[in-house]
């Protein structure tokens, strides 16, 4: 059964210093991808998503992710958080055949010491 | 655009009650989607719709959960009888076509006392 996996529950990170979320797939085709983020009290908002073509894709809020295919990952980047980038980061696969289905991740809470 | 509209943002009631969610999606998108959060078990699709359609209503926990949408704008997510386990927040979701961006509501949040 196709499945999102992001490993890490929780990532503490010093403002100013890098970040990179992971987040692996399982399913035999490429699918659509996405991040997400959410802040406390919020509705979920759209970071950047990869359909196909170059295979490093630019978001809002100076994120990056890049997807490689021969590790079904999909890991989100940024060269240097900032206080306000503490919140929750979802990892989504959309499956598009018959039907389509959206495989959310169990999101990985970023806290950000100063 | 005004996003996507939920109403109400905080719904608390009492167990046996019926409660009635309220999504106005985007003007234009084809795709309308129900969630629920916990934070014992995340983010849950509990049904989505295309073209007014319920294509996949898989996700909803239990007939006391029922999902209409008579037309492009307007959607609702009823709860008869509520239950103190139904406690989340719920949010609603739309996209111009099935697999594209999906942009959320702010969401309810729901107590049933």
């Amino acid at each position: 059964a196709q499945s999102v996996t992001q490993p890490d529950i929780h990532i503490t990170v010093s403002e100013g210093a890098s970040l990179e979320l992971r987040c692996n797939y399982s399913y035999g085709a490429t699918p659509y991808l996405f991040w997400y983020v959410q802040s406390p009290g919020q509705g979920l908002q759209l970071l950047l998503k990869y359909f196909s073509g170059d295979t490093l894709v630019q978001g809002i809020k100076g994120f990056e992710a890049e997807f490689k295919r021969s590790q079904s990952s999909f890991n989100l980047r940024k060269p240097s958080v900032h206080w306000s980038d503490a919140a929750e980061y979802f990892c989504a696969v959309g499956i598009l055949d018959s039907n389509y289905q959206l495989i959310w991740g169990a999101g990985t809470k970023l806290i950000i010491k100063p | 655009d005004a996003g996507v509209i939920q109403s109400p943002r905080h719904e608390v009631t009492e167990m046996g009650q019926e409660v009635t969610l309220r999504c106005k999606p985007i003007s234009g998108h084809n795709s309308l989607f129900w969630y629920r959060q916990t934070m014992m078990r995340g983010l849950e699709l509990l049904i989505y719709f295309n073209n007014n359609v319920p294509i996949d209503d898989s996700g909803m926990p239990e007939d006391r959960f029922s999902a209409k949408m008579p037309n492009a704008s307007f959607s609702t997510l009823k709860i008869q009888p509520s239950e103190p386990r139904d406690s989340a927040v719920y949010f609603c979701a739309s996209s111009y076509l099935l697999g594209d961006t999906q942009y959320f509501g702010p969401g309810t949040r729901l107590t049933v006392l």
